[in-house]
């Protein structure tokens, strides 16, 4: 399987904040790469799919890029209710996740 | 607003199976594939696999191939996942979701792809003795 790795594990920021996390895999997965939202009790939301395409109603402050095996997830200024876990996943080679970076406040 | 509600947590003891259900609408039934995921404390997410509601096939992650059934009910327009043989690692909050690409032009044996834009509300099965 195709190994998904998030840095940092956590992280902390504060409202207007530009944040970057990043998601390596152990091999290509060219442009397959998603990023989700969770918040506890609560079911991951998709935020960016194919790496780069803005999922429907999801705010533009939150963009994707990359291709190959490095991608990230930007978020270009915090806002309060996007405290909360992101999660990578690639579906080239079969699907698998990232193990999530917690975005807390500083 | 897509819906998929799910079934009530469940206490299970090692060896005994579960069965989760997760009903959909018309539209998404009919319409696109579905997968179930599960989250644990010690492996995070997991894929488990897909399932065509409309055709029934199916297509499972090799972790669980041996334990794990996906079937769905037409009249109900309801899809389960059960998991047999479980063990205290099967403790976990179990989701079924929809997959975006739909199903016309995919195929559930390329994933490729695929994400996941509506999930249910998750039920926690708890396995222990």
């Amino acid at each position: 399987d195709i190994q998904m790795t998030q840095s940092p594990s956590s992280l902390s920021a504060s409202v207007g904040d530009r944040v970057t996390i990043t998601c390596r895999a152990s091999q290509t997965i060219y442009k397959y790469l998603n990023w989700y939202q969770q918040k506890p009790g609560k079911a991951p939301k998709l935020l960016i799919y194919d790496a780069s395409s803005l999922q429907s109603g999801v705010p533009s402050r939150f963009s994707g890029s990359g291709s190959g095996t490095d991608f990230t997830l930007t978020i270009s200024s915090l806002q309060p209710e996007d405290f909360a876990t992101y999660y990578c996943q690639q579906t080239y080679s079969r699907i698998t996740f990232g193990q999530g970076t917690r975005l807390e406040v500083k | 607003q897509v819906q998929l509600v799910q079934s009530g947590a469940e206490v299970k003891k090692p060896g005994a199976s579960v069965k989760v259900s997760c009903k959909a609408s018309a539209d998404t039934f009919t319409n696109y594939y579905m997968h179930w995921v599960r989250q644990t404390p010690g492996h995070g997410l997991e894929w488990m696999g897909i399932i065509n509601p409309s055709g029934g096939s199916t297509n499972y992650a090799q972790k669980f191939q041996d334990r794990v059934t996906m079937t769905r009910d037409t009249s109900t327009t309801t899809l389960y996942m059960e998991l047999s043989s479980l063990r205290s690692e099967d403790t976990a909050v179990y989701y079924c979701a929809r997959d975006a690409r739909g199903i016309v032009g995919a195929t559930l044996l390329v994933l490729v792809g695929s994400c996941f834009d509506a999930w249910g509300q998750g039920t926690l099965v708890t396995v222990s003795s």
